[in-house]
């Protein structure tokens, strides 16, 4: 079973915040990683599938950036509204599965 | 609209009987996935199948058992052998190749 963790666990943070997230995962035998993002009462939503070594990758105000070599990704989200309350998790592909961290819930107050 | 349908939302079971959750998708995926939540932690795959009549074990298959007869339906039974069945299950599919998953909106199963 391979080992993927997200650091915070939990965060709040004011409207307008800047804040970043941590995934961690295996740097061997890379593949891809996917963010989700999971609002309460919703389905879990993609937000990015990274690939490759360097890659950046934005979505509105959120963006992720990934270092396979050293096996990390981090969230960015810039201005933190309300409405990016949710939680937010990574997983990492692998022979044809993907195992995921149990999230980073994110808490923007307005 | 395309998606996935799980149902029901909410289950209850007696102990030891067997249930069957429902997920079927419209996408034309070839790929779907069974997962399942228990709190404080994150998802755990329970079954896959990527292509009709075929699937695979998942990290915790112990007590599950699935069938993939049709493209469009992945349905999952939770056996009384399962031990802690009490979770939330969210069904996936995917595209074969590297695109993102799309969730249904998940199955609540009590055990009571």
């Amino acid at each position: 079973i391979l080992n993927v963790e997200q650091s915070p666990q939990s965060l709040h943070v004011q409207e307008g915040d800047s804040t970043n997230f941590t995934c961690s995962f295996p740097s061997s035998n890379f593949y891809a990683l996917h963010w989700y993002r999971w609002e309460t009462a919703k389905s879990p939503e993609a937000l990015f599938v990274m690939t490759l070594n360097g890659d950046e990758k934005k979505k509105g105000r959120i963006s992720a950036t990934l270092n396979t070599k050293e096996g990390y990704s981090y969230l960015y989200i810039k201005g933190s509204q309300p409405e990016d309350s949710a939680t937010y998790l990574c997983a990492f592909i692998n022979w044809g599965q993907l195992t995921f961290g149990s999230g980073t819930q994110l808490t923007v107050l307005p | 609209d395309g998606g996935i349908t799980q149902s029901p939302k909410y289950l209850f079971r007696k102990e030891g009987q067997n249930v069957t959750l429902s997920c079927e998708q419209n996408l034309n995926h070839d790929a779907m996935y069974w997962y399942r939540q228990d709190p404080g932690q994150g998802l755990r795959l329970i079954y896959y199948s990527q292509i009709v009549n075929d699937f695979q074990k998942g990290d915790i298959a112990e007590g599950y058992s699935v069938s993939r007869e049709k493209k469009e339906s992945f349905p999952l039974t939770v056996t009384s052998a399962q031990k802690n069945p009490t979770a939330f299950y969210l069904c996936a599919s995917s595209m074969m190749g590297n695109y993102g998953y799309t969730f249904g909106s998940g199955t609540r199963l009590t055990v009571v």
